[in-house]
C-alpha cells in the first residue's frame, strides 16, 4: 500500500518563476493538506482540499493556490516566487474533512530552493 | 488557538524508556490531543492521539493529566531510530480540520 506521494523531490527556481508541485494520497484518504517547513522550523500549515474545494486556510498570500482532482490528487502552485519561498513543501493526507479525531500521514515532502 | 509548550531537548539512553512532557493549559473540552515526530530528512510521522483516557499503540503510550492541562508520550524502550523532534499537537473543537499548529516541539537525543 503506497503512502502519499509527493513530485518533484527537489526542485530549483529563479526570483519570480512560478512552480506546481504535486501530491498523491494515500489509498482510500480524500483530504489533503498542504505545509511549508522552513530550515529548523516546524511545518506550517498552508491550505486543505476536501471534495474539490478549499476548505482551511492558512496564513499564506494568494500567491499560494491549489487545486484537487477527481482521483483525490493535489497540486499546490506558488506564483512570483520569492527568496523566501525556499523550503520544504509537505503534503498530507487523510480521510474526512477534519474533526480532530484523525490520524494524518505525511509525504516526504518537496524541496524548493529558490535562487 | 489552543497552545502546547513543550521542553526544547531532552536526552535518553538507548532501551531505557522516555516520558515527553506537554503543558496544554488552554485545553478546550473538544480538543484531541496528538503527537507526531519528525525523523531527520522525512516528513513528519503519526506517534498516537486521544481526547481524555490513556492509549496505548505499538509505538507509544499516551498518559493524559485528569484536568487535561497537561501530557506525557512515553516511549517504553528508546532506540536510536526515535531519535526525532517530537511535536504535542492539540485539534479539534475550534482547531477542526487539518490544520496542525506545529510549535517548536521537543528534539529528543538517544545515546547508545
Amino acid at each position: 500500500d503506497a503512502g502519499v506521494t509527493q513530485s518533484p523531490t527537489h526542485l530549483i527556481k529563479t526570483r519570480g518563476q512560478q512552480v506546481t508541485l504535486r501530491c498523491s494520497p494515500k489509498s482510500g484518504h480524500d483530504t489533503v493538506s498542504w505545509y511549508q517547513q522552513a530550515l529548523g522550523q516546524g511545518p506550517q500549515f498552508i491550505f486543505q482540499y476536501y471534495e474539490e474545494e478549499e476548505r482551511q486556510r492558512g496564513n499564506f498570500p494568494d500567491r499560494f493556490s491549489g487545486h484537487q482532482f477527481p482521483n483525490y490528487s493535489s497540486e499546490l502552485n506558488v506564483n512570483a516566487l520569492l527568496l523566501g519561498d525556499s523550503a520544504l513543501y509537505l503534503c498530507a493526507s487523510s480521510v474526512g474533512p477534519g474533526t480532530g479525531n484523525e490520524k494524518l500521514f505525511f509525504g516526504s515532502g518537496t524541496q524548493l530552493s529558490v535562487l | 488557538d489552543a497552545k502546547t509548550t513543550q521542553p526544547n531537548s531532552m536526552e535518553s539512553n538507548e532501551e531505557e524508556p522516555v516520558h515527553l512532557p506537554c503543558n496544554h493549559s488552554t485545553i478546550s473540552g473538544t480538543d484531541y490531543i496528538h503527537w507526531y515526530r519528525q525523523l531527520p530528512s522525512q516528513g513528519p510521522e503519526y506517534v498516537i492521539h486521544g481526547l481524555t483516557s490513556n492509549v496505548n499503540n505499538r509505538m507509544a503510550s499516551l498518559a493524559i493529566a485528569e484536568d487535561r492541562k497537561s501530557s506525557t508520550l512515553i516511549l517504553h524502550r528508546a532506540t536510536l531510530r526515535d531519535a526525532a523532534v517530537y511535536y504535542c499537537i492539540l485539534r479539534g473543537g475550534r482547531n477542526a480540520g487539518n490544520m496542525l499548529t506545529f510549535g517548536g516541539g521537543t528534539r529528543l537525543m538517544v545515546k547508545p
